[in-house]
């Protein structure tokens, strides 16, 4: 059955200081991968997806996460913290039914 | 502008007293979903509907319904409100397609005392 592991409930970094989210799934056939951010009050919005084609994707705000099918990963990762980007990350796995497994969710802090 | 639309935003009842919870979408979309919110455990799907008539249960129906009668809104509804149906619930929406993005509601935050 597929599954998503995100490591580590909360990460804290420093503004300016690089973000990485880890993501892990698992899948039986070649998965379809998303992030999620949801800031407070609000709903899920799409960072990224990957889908086929270059395993390195960019998303908004200068988020990006690359697909190593090998390690079964798909890690988020930022150069630079801004405090704007504090918020809850989730990474999702879509089924072939159109549903999502989400990861437990992470929760960025950036400190000043 | 696209969106995907819910009410009540926020809901406090009582055990037992049936509720509904809208969700409108505006973009045309065929799927959409029901998934509920807790600490430490994600989003979890509830029900789903591929498109007009066609529902299924999503990891977590047990006190749920749904119904899919026009394309655009897909109703919760909780018959008999418990107090561990408290949570963050989210409606989503998408085109047909396992690798197309999901738009999510703003999210219905329910208390069931």
């Amino acid at each position: 059955a597929q599954s998503v592991t995100q490591l580590g409930s909360h990460v804290s970094v420093s503004e300016g200081a690089l973000v990485l989210l880890r993501c892990n799934y698992s899948s039986s056939v070649p998965p379809y991968l998303f992030w999620y951010v949801q800031y407070p009050n609000q709903g899920l919005q799409l960072l990224l997806k990957y889908t086929t084609g270059a395993t390195l994707v960019k998303g908004i705000n200068g988020f990006e996460a690359e697909f190593k099918k090998s390690e079964t990963s798909f890690h988020l990762t930022k150069p630079s913290a801004h405090m704007s980007d504090a918020a809850e990350y989730f990474c999702a796995v879509s089924l072939n039914t159109g549903k999502l497994i989400f990861g437990q969710g992470t929760t960025l802090q950036v400190k000043p | 502008e696209a969106q995907v639309t819910q009410n009540p935003r926020y809901l406090i009842t009582v055990t037992g007293k049936k509720l509904t919870v809208t969700c409108s979408q505006n973009m045309n979309h065929e799927y959409m979903s029901w998934y509920r919110q807790d600490p430490g455990l994600g989003l979890r799907q509830i029900y789903y509907s591929m498109n007009v008539e066609v529902t299924d249960k999503g990891d977590v129906p047990e006190g749920y319904k749904v119904s899919r009668k026009e394309k655009r809104n897909f109703p919760l509804i909780l018959e008999s409100p418990s107090p561990n149906q408290t949570s963050l619930y989210f409606c989503a929406s998408s085109l047909a397609g396992e690798y197309n993005e999901q738009f999510f509601g703003p999210g219905t935050r329910l208390t069931v005392l």
